[in-house]
Parts: structure tokens; C-alpha cells; sequence
């Protein structure tokens, strides 16, 4: 199964909104990564949080993470039709040798 | 100036066939990576090379044979094609072995009918 489960797996919302998405893992981890990945397209990196970090910023993107129950959640505030792209979180699990390890990803729908 | 790049983009190819995807990566990074994504999107490692040398291999089957010639290039050649094999086949690389950010490849959309 997989490290990283990402819920919910679809998520439609109107531009303007905010969309939550989450992540649950199994094992302890070092860091964990969300990326973004529009239809047809790689992966694109877009915030990293450490184990010992609880939340994160980066511009619209906020990130947070409570490894007392194994979660994080990606927050994108003032969603943009360009948002619409599928959200996959990423773990380094201790357990694996650090290797990288994705969950199935939400895919976001932002309606213009 | 793609950071990583792929060819072909798409491969249809027929069952029982050999094929390969190739890499490249102009970053100057240590390390790269072959993904695959199903189609429910799930990405599963499957190689990683750091500096041409071999440092995981995820249960793959002895069909697909990664070769880099150099850090900058991570091929992957598929023998005897099989209908399970279609997917997306990502390339990546990252600085480091288990890099904090990797950089992905747009993608190579095998088709095996």
C-alpha cells in the first residue's frame, strides 16, 4: 500500500475559494513534499516541510504537518482556474532509506 | 532549456516488442530516477542511478534495463513489451541521492497493445 494516501481524491470548488487537501503516511518520516502535476505534465516541486516543522508558507500554499497522527495538509487559499492540476504529497520514510515514496494524489478541479 | 527531458513523448507499440525511453537531464544533479504512474495515478519508483552507478531497483522485472552512460543521461530499455507495461514513465533528478526536490521529466505515455 501506498506510504502517502491523499484525501479526498477529487476535489471540485469555484474560483475564489480555498481548497484543503490531506495526506495521511504510515511510518515516521523525515520531510514530506507536496507537488503539483497538470494534466499531460511532470511533476513540479512545491513546499518540503520537516518532521520537526508544523506548518509552512509559501505565497497562496500553506502547508501543515502533525506527525502525532501521521498527516499534513496543503492549503491553497484564493484558488485560480490555473490551480486545477492533480496534488501529490511525498514522503522520505525512515524505514525505506529515505526513499521517496507518493500517495495517489487529489486531483482539483478550480471553476472559473 | 528543459531541465529534464524525455523521448519520445508517446510510444505505442505492440506486445512482445523492445523499446526504449531516453533522458536527459541538464541540471548538473548527482542523481535520477525512473518513476512509473498507473493509470490511477499512483507513481511507484522504479531506479535510481546516482553518478552512473545502480542504487535502487524496486522489484522490477528483469525486462526493463536502466543504462546510464553518464550522470547527465538515465535510459531505459524494455524487452519483450507486455500489456501491463503501458503506463507513464517519468524521468527525474535531484542533487543528491533522496534529494529534498526532484525535478521531473514531462513524461513518456507507453501504449502496449
Amino acid at each position: 500500500s501506498q506510504q502517502g494516501e491523499e484525501d479526498p481524491q477529487a476535489l471540485s470548488i469555484q474560483e475564489g475559494e480555498n481548497a484543503t487537501m490531506n495526506c495521511s503516511y504510515k511510518t515516521s518520516i523525515n520531510n514530506l513534499q507536496w507537488y503539483r502535476q497538470n494534466s499531460g505534465r511532470g511533476l513540479v516541486h512545491l513546499i518540503l516541510i520537516r518532521s520537526n516543522e508544523r506548518e509552512k508558507h509559501s505565497g497562496r500554499l500553506r502547508v501543515t504537518l502533525d506527525t502525532s497522527k501521521k498527516s499534513s495538509s496543503l492549503l491553497i487559499t484564493a484558488s485560480r482556474a490555473a490551480d486545477t492540476a492533480s496534488y501529490f504529497c511525498a514522503t522520505d520514510a525512515e524505514n525505506a532509506g529515505n526513499m521517496l515514496t507518493f500517495g495517489g494524489g487529489t486531483r482539483l478541479m478550480v471553476k472559473p | 532549456d528543459t531541465a529534464v527531458s524525455q523521448t519520445p513523448k508517446y510510444l505505442v507499440t505492440q506486445m512482445g516488442n523492445d523499446k526504449s525511453i531516453k533522458c536527459e537531464q541538464n541540471l548538473g544533479h548527482d542523481t535520477m530516477y525512473w518513476y512509473k504512474q498507473d493509470s490511477k495515478k499512483f507513481l511507484k519508483i522504479m531506479f535510481s542511478y546516482n553518478n552512473k552507478e545502480l542504487i535502487i531497483n524496486e522489484t522490477v522485472p528483469n525486462r526493463f534495463s536502466p543504462k546510464s552512460p553518464d550522470k547527465a543521461h538515465l535510459n531505459l530499455h524494455i524487452n519483450s513489451l507486455e500489456l501491463g507495461d503501458s503506463a507513464v514513465y517519468f524521468c527525474a533528478s535531484s542533487q543528491e541521492v533522496w534529494g529534498l526536490e526532484q525535478y521531473f521529466g514531462p513524461g513518456t505515455r507507453l501504449t502496449v497493445t
